[in-house]
């Protein structure tokens, strides 16, 4: 079954901890995406990434942050300096940038809350 | 810098009943724009472009550059249309991102 795969559904974690969320994708996509959609926020960017090894800030990266080792994975560490992490966590690719050609794919989404 | 603006949180409507959800975007360019659609225990995912010009599940969308919007119609609500629905705008080549609006949720009442 092809698409993005994000793990894990639900996680919580302690004030003060750091904790990533991983990305997977076999869509052979360039191009990877973490949003955050809070209630009544929308989508809000945290970073992308075009290719491997490479990866931008978007709106909201303060508190967060990502590699791109591998095409394929695109895992996102929510640091104890994001000072409001309990949020919905949507993974997305597409294969170039999100031009009119290449439409963008989104992964289930994680439930992450700080307790 | 560019914003969308979905100015209702949720729209209830009767099945049968036309739809209308309202986007209204602000870009100084020529954006492109998208609706995209979750349905309940769904990902997101892309319903429609306007460059696409189509119609997908009864849904279609004109871009009006006059008025900066890109409402989202279709003429005959349906039970299954219920859904949280987000309009995306893309400003343009390099910028890898799409801006979304807050969404709307629909409520199609039987």
């Amino acid at each position: 079954d092809g698409g993005i795969t994000q793990s894990p559904k639900y996680l919580f974690r302690k004030e003060g901890q750091n904790v990533t969320l991983s990305c997977e994708q076999n869509l052979n996509h360039d191009a990877m995406y973490w949003y955050r959609q809070d209630p009544g926020q929308g989508l809000r960017l945290i970073y992308y990434s075009q290719i491997v090894n490479d990866f931008q800030k978007g709106d909201i990266a303060e508190g967060y942050s990502v590699s791109r080792e591998k095409k394929e994975s695109f895992p996102l560490t929510v640091t104890s300096a994001q000072k409001n992490p309990t949020a919905f966590y949507l993974c997305a690719s597409s294969m170039g940038d999100t031009n009119s050609g290449n439409t963008i794919y989104f992964g289930e989404g994680s439930w992450l809350t700080v307790v | 810098a560019q914003r969308v603006t979905q100015p209702e949180k949720l729209l209830s409507v009767f099945k049968g009943a036309p739809v209308e959800l309202k986007c209204n975007y602000s870009y100084s360019g020529s954006p492109e724009l998208f609706w995209y659609v979750q349905y309940s225990r769904q990902r997101l995912q892309l319903l429609l472009r306007h460059i696409s010009r189509e119609s997908i599940k009864g849904f279609t969308a004109d871009l009006n550059k006059g008025e900066t919007s890109f409402h989202l119609k279709k003429p005959f609500a349906q039970e299954e249309d219920s859904a949280m629905y987000y309009c995306a705008l893309y400003s343009g080549a390099g910028s890898y991102q799409l801006t979304f609006g807050k969404g709307t949720k629909l409520s199609v009442i039987p």
